[in-house]
């Protein structure tokens, strides 16, 4: 069975802060990772993917990925309260054998308190 | 009309009605997803398309039928259904990964279904 593991949270953060996220994944031969934003009653929301190992930035998101230790994080600097929504984590399983596939994590829920 | 479209986006239905959720994408993709989103849960991916081509069911039961007569529209139609189906229905699409892309999917707005 193939997993992804977020910490469901809440994880609550003061305005300006560092909102670190972390997911985790079973797949080893995973290659395409995600991250999207759904706030309550809305649908999820594309903000990053990241295929290699290291850091990949936009904006004031960073997202950072290490395949030996099938880890994957999401950085957001200078949290806003409009970042508070859920951020739901998703892998690509089968790896070279890619079928468009992706398995979400629960999520987890971020807090920014002004 | 941009991205990904879905109608209706309430339905309300008792368990020996028939109807059809609707979605549309004007991104110009050839994959597209239909996902269950319950509470408590993550994301359930329960059919997917590529090329027109049904490549995934993740064991959905058969109430659930989709149909996708073009890669721009999909259709998820449902009979006969539980309560327990009550849920957020999301459509996605994506480029096809058979193309060599990465398969970025987007997200429609979602079809809340309550079944009575």
């Amino acid at each position: 069975q193939k997993e992804v593991e977020q910490n469901s949270g809440p994880l609550s953060v003061p305005e300006g802060a560092i909102a670190s996220l972390n997911c985790t994944y079973s797949d080893r031969g995973s290659q395409s990772f995600f991250w999207y934003r759904q706030y309550s009653g809305k649908s999820p929301e594309l903000i990053m993917s990241i295929y290699s190992n290291g850091d990949k930035e936009d904006g004031r998101f960073t997202a950072q990925l290490n395949k030996a230790s099938q880890y994957v994080s999401l950085l957001i600097r200078d949290s806003q309260p409009s970042d508070s929504a859920t951020y739901l984590c998703a892998v690509n399983v089968g790896g070279s054998s890619n079928t468009g596939k992706l398995i979400f994590g629960q999520g987890t829920t971020l807090q920014v308190k002004p | 009309e941009t991205g990904v479209t879905q109608t209706p986006r309430h339905l309300v239905m008792g368990m020996t009605n028939k109807k059809s959720l609707k979605c549309e994408q004007h991104l110009g993709h050839n994959a597209m997803y239909w996902y269950k989103q319950s509470a408590k849960k993550p994301l359930e991916l329960m059919f997917v398309y590529n090329f027109k081509e049904q490549t995934e069911n993740n064991s959905v039961p058969s109430r659930f039928s989709p149909e996708c007569p073009n890669s721009s529209h999909l259709f998820l139609h449902l009979h006969t259904l539980q309560p327990e189906d009550s849920a957020l229905y999301l459509c996605a699409s994506s480029q096809s990964w058979t193309s060599g892309t990465l398969n970025e999917q987007y997200f429609g707005p979602g079809t809340r279904l309550t079944v009575t």
